[in-house]
């Protein structure tokens, strides 16, 4: 299974400011055949399911607000979110689906 | 808005078999896969497995051997039952709806239903 490592695993952030969320796969994700990325970003807000942010490491699902942005290639992704709204607070989990899907251990965002 | 339920009991014997239904609100049960996810009370997700609407199927290889996914078109539901059940088999298990393009992401949830192994 490829293992996928979150850092921090907690992280408390002022509004208006910017978050990192970051996430390293034991291998590669980064697909010969088309050049994508196989990585997701979801956030579970407090007794809700997660929900889908970001998919191919930096698209946006439809709806999510642009302060929400994925970026890296091969191992190394970073979530980043530009300006921290209270709506925000929430652990976020990255999940790799080039293989059986693994995620990461989650990282809990709290507001400073 | 389509929604998705999950239902069945919330404790299970140890060595019992875990029965859970995931109801479909509208009728895209046809039009999509379907999937069920776990997470542990404070732990992490785990993927069990996958369903096309003709009952095509991929499981974790982890929980392979114990799982076995269903479908039921016409009523509008999915199934999920794992046999052998133990402590660690204690989750929060949620069915999703698998994207369009890529049968290893999920855009829609259900709210999840805490299933309790203990005798």
């Amino acid at each position: 299974d490829i293992v996928m490592t979150q850092s921090p695993d907690s992280l408390a952030v002022s509004l208006g400011e910017r978050a990192s969320i970051n996430c390293r796969s034991s291998q590669s994700i980064l697909s010969s055949s088309n050049s994508q990325n196989y990585l997701a970003w979801y956030q579970q807000k407090a007794r809700q399911p997660p929900k889908l942010l970001i998919y191919w490491a930096s698209t946006r699902e439809s709806g999510v607000p642009d302060r929400f942005s994925g970026s890296g290639s091969g191992t190394d992704f970073t979530l980043t979110i530009s300006s921290l709204q209270a709506e925000d607070v929430a652990v976020y989990y990255c999940q790799q689906y080039f293989t059986t899907p693994t995620f990461g251990q989650g990282t809990k965002l709290e507001i400073k | 808005q389509v929604l998705l339920q999950e239902s069945g009991p919330g404790l299970v014997k140890p060595s019992e078999t875990l029965s859970l239904t995931c109801s479909v609100s509208d009728g895209s049960l046809s039009s999509y896969f379907w999937s069920w996810i776990r997470q542990p009370p404070g732990k992490g997700l785990e993927w069990i497995g996958y369903i096309s609407s003709s009952g095509n199927t991929r499981y974790n290889p982890s929980l392979k051997s114990r799982v076995t996914i269903s479908v039921d078109t016409s009523k509008n539901q999915f199934s999920l039952n794992l046999n052998s059940v133990t402590a660690a088999d204690t989750a929060v298990y949620f069915c999703a709806r698998v994207v369009g393009f890529q049968l290893l992401l999920w855009d829609l949830w259900g709210q999840g239903t805490l299933v309790t192994v203990s005798s």
